[in-house]
């Protein structure tokens, strides 16, 4: 089973900055098949990324992925308010266990 | 608009069994794949269950199979969660997501529900 490891754990910044968030798995992961959401306080969790680097509907273009095999990243070009959350890394596609990685709380400097 | 609506949680007994429904509007339901996904207050995302679009296959983690049955009625346009056998690890808010691509198992999730809180606690 591959494991998913998400860092840095929390990541302090100001509005305005780039944030970097990194998700590494354990083996290779097959077709590029991992996803990014985000999820604030009380909600639910909202796709941002799949298939590596694909924007899903909706999502700003300040949210970009990228990244192949093992070591995948996502990267918020300048962070606005409404960016500080959790996000989290999924595998998918090649096996019905659907791994999430343990987050990367992105917080207020 | 999609919607995902779950409802059942309740505080329960270790021992005890509960059963968690998910209500969708907004799309052809008997033609995505659903699942359930669980996190415990102030953790990670933790994916339980899985069942295609005509219910004939379905997929359980480690953690709960053998304990929870996950089932849908296509004409009710609703997904289950039957749980068995509770334990208090499995105190978690549930969430019901939506697969990404009709008539596909594997693919990503792209709506989520609110969730609905269980409780496993004497």
């Amino acid at each position: 089973e591959i494991v998913l490891t998400q860092s840095p754990g929390t990541l302090s910044l100001s509005p305005g900055e780039r944030a970097t968030l990194s998700c590494r798995a354990s083996q290779s992961v097959s077709s590029n098949y991992l996803a990014w959401y985000q999820q604030k306080p009380g909600q639910a969790p909202r796709l941002l990324i799949y298939g590596a680097s694909s924007r899903a509907t909706g999502i700003p273009d300040r949210f970009s992925g990228s990244g192949s095999g093992t070591d995948f990243t996502l990267t918020i070009s300048r962070l606005e308010p409404e960016d500080f959350a959790v996000y989290y890394c999924q595998l998918y596609g090649s096996s019905p266990s659907f791994t999430f990685g343990p987050g990367t709380k992105v917080d207020i400097k | 608009e999609v919607q995902l609506v779950e409802s059942g949680g309740v505080v329960v007994q270790p021992g005890g069994s509960l059963r968690l429904s998910c209500a969708v509007s907004g799309l052809t339901f008997d033609e995505y794949t659903f699942h359930w996904v669980r996190q415990v207050p102030g953790k990670g995302l933790e994916w339980v269950s899985l069942i295609s679009w005509e219910g004939g296959t379905t997929f359980y983690s480690d953690s709960v199979k053998g304990r929870f049955t996950i089932s849908r009625d296509n004409r009710k346009n609703s997904l289950y969660l039957q749980m068995n056998s509770l334990r208090s690890e499995d105190t978690a808010l549930y969430f019901c997501a939506k697969s990404s691509r009709p008539l596909r198992l594997l693919y990503y999730f792209d709506y989520w529900g609110h969730g609905t809180l269980v409780t496993v606690s004497s």
